[in-house]
């Protein structure tokens, strides 16, 4: 059964404590992402990566790592510099190029 | 900078009535766009894609508009149905790039 997956589903972080996100694809795809999305705004990119052992910075990267040692693996990590983490947080995969495949996403809050 | 207009408002109709959205955008020159459906809680779900050099686009019920000129995607629901109720996503992107620029998204309600 191909997809994207994510998890937790729920996250909840403290104060001054890095959380990872995870996401895994099954798709063979180059090309993944990640996104934040908050009440009344789109989907904002945070990193992207286009190969194994490479990643960019998307609009928003501050506070926010990755790393792409495996094609199906993007996780993501929530530094303590990320100020206001609450948020819907997106994975997605792609073919190189055009239509992004999404996960089920996990909402991250702050205890 | 580059930006893309959603009607932020929620679009209301009754079921079997044609619903249209638009997307708008300017400072930028897509190579194609995209429409996505997103339901509450879940992830965006592709629906259909448009390219510059096209105008038109149909899949079953879903029609797309591209409109280089006016720099407008107009996206068509006919004969809607309650469950075509979600918020609707548009992106634009380049063919030298993998990054999409998505709008805010309008929220459909189709009632019975």
């Amino acid at each position: 059964d191909g997809g994207i997956t994510q998890s937790p589903k729920y996250l909840f972080r403290k104060e001054g404590q890095n959380v990872t996100l995870s996401c895994e694809q099954n798709l063979n795809h180059d090309a993944m992402y990640w996104y934040r999305q908050d009440p009344g705004q789109g989907l904002r990119l945070i990193y992207y990566s286009q190969i194994v052992n490479d990643f960019q910075k998307g609009d928003i990267a501050e506070g926010y790592s990755v790393s792409r040692e495996k094609k199906e693996s993007f996780p993501l990590t929530v530094t303590s510099a990320q100020k206001n983490p609450t948020a819907f947080y997106l994975c997605a995969s792609s073919p190189v190029g055009e239509t992004q495949y999404f996960g089920p996403g996990t909402r991250l809050l702050v205890l | 900078s580059q930006k893309i207009e959603q009607n932020s408002e929620a679009l209301n109709i009754q079921e079997g009535k044609t619903a249209t959205l638009t997307c708008n955008y300017t400072n930028y020159s897509p190579a194609y766009l995209q429409w996505y459906r997103q339901d509450p809680g879940r992830g965006p779900v592709f629906l259909l894609l448009i390219r510059e050099n096209e105008k038109e686009k149909r899949k079953e019920r879903l029609k797309v508009t591209f409109d280089t000129t006016l720099k407008q995607s107009l996206f068509h629901i006919t004969a809607s149905q309650p469950a075509d109720s979600a918020t609707y996503l548009c992106a634009l992107g380049r063919g030298n790039t993998d990054k999409l620029i998505f709008g805010t998204g309008t929220r459909l309600q189709v009632f019975p």
